[in-house]
């Protein structure tokens, strides 16, 4: 498996601000995935962030709604920009780890709560 | 697009019950499935089934996939009231992207 913390755990956001979500993995790896489980839902991908190239966005998601970096193969940011109501949810990084893909291992999540 | 069906949406038992989860998918380009246990925020991995037919077991938990019919169950026999969580079965294609299902929430009451 895999160690991955998130920062913060939680927040409360007013609406126009952004938010900056951080993921730390404890080794490399290559792949890393940003998900978004808004209440009484399942987990939706937003990206996947390479590093080294930028990320790749589901249908739906857009950059200036949700840059994302990823300067090393441990860490990766996701920014939720210009939030309204409908942005909150639960922000799950992920990893693929074990050299089986798809064995994707999740961080703790961000509960964000925008007013 | 990739659709990934779970049933039932929720249920309720009692310490002791065993239950009986099912998955169904229509993917291009299968590679694996997946299930997880969600209880507060972060899903945990359970299982990763690619054969059909060949039973994972992890203590009471175990689960098994028929690529024939394009499904697979999660079995949870003795249950306890630490296994009250949701359960979200994925399923891997071939651009490793996982779809979640809407997962079942299982309820044990003591």
């Amino acid at each position: 498996s895999a160690v991955i913390s998130q920062k913060p755990s939680r927040d409360i956001c007013q609406r126009g601000t952004s938010l900056t979500i951080q993921c730390q993995v404890d080794s490399q790896v290559t792949m890393m995935f940003w998900y978004r489980q808004q209440p009484g839902q399942s987990l939706t991908l937003i990206a996947t962030a390479n590093q080294g190239s930028e990320a790749t966005y589901e249908s739906g998601f857009v950059i200036d709604k949700f840059p994302i970096s990823r300067p090393n193969l441990t860490f990766s940011t996701l920014t939720v920009s210009n939030m309204s109501p409908e942005d909150s949810s639960i922000y799950l990084c992920s990893v693929e780890r074990g050299g089986l893909l798809e064995t994707q291992y999740f961080g703790p999540g961000t509960r964000l709560l925008v007013l | 697009e990739d659709k990934v069906v779970q049933s039932p949406l929720s249920l309720v038992v009692h310490e002791g019950d065993t239950v009986t989860l099912n998955c169904s998918y229509e993917v291009t380009n299968f590679r694996s499935l997946l299930w997880y246990k969600q209880e507060k925020k972060a899903p945990t991995f359970l299982f990763m089934l690619t054969s059909s037919g060949i039973e994972k077991k992890s203590g009471r938990l175990s689960s098994i996939l028929d690529k024939k019919e394009l499904s697979s169950i999660l079995n949870i026999t003795a249950t306890q009231t630490g296994d009250s969580a949701i359960y979200l079965c994925a399923v891997g294609s071939g651009d490793y992207k996982l779809s979640f299902g809407a997962g079942t929430t299982v309820t044990v009451r003591a």
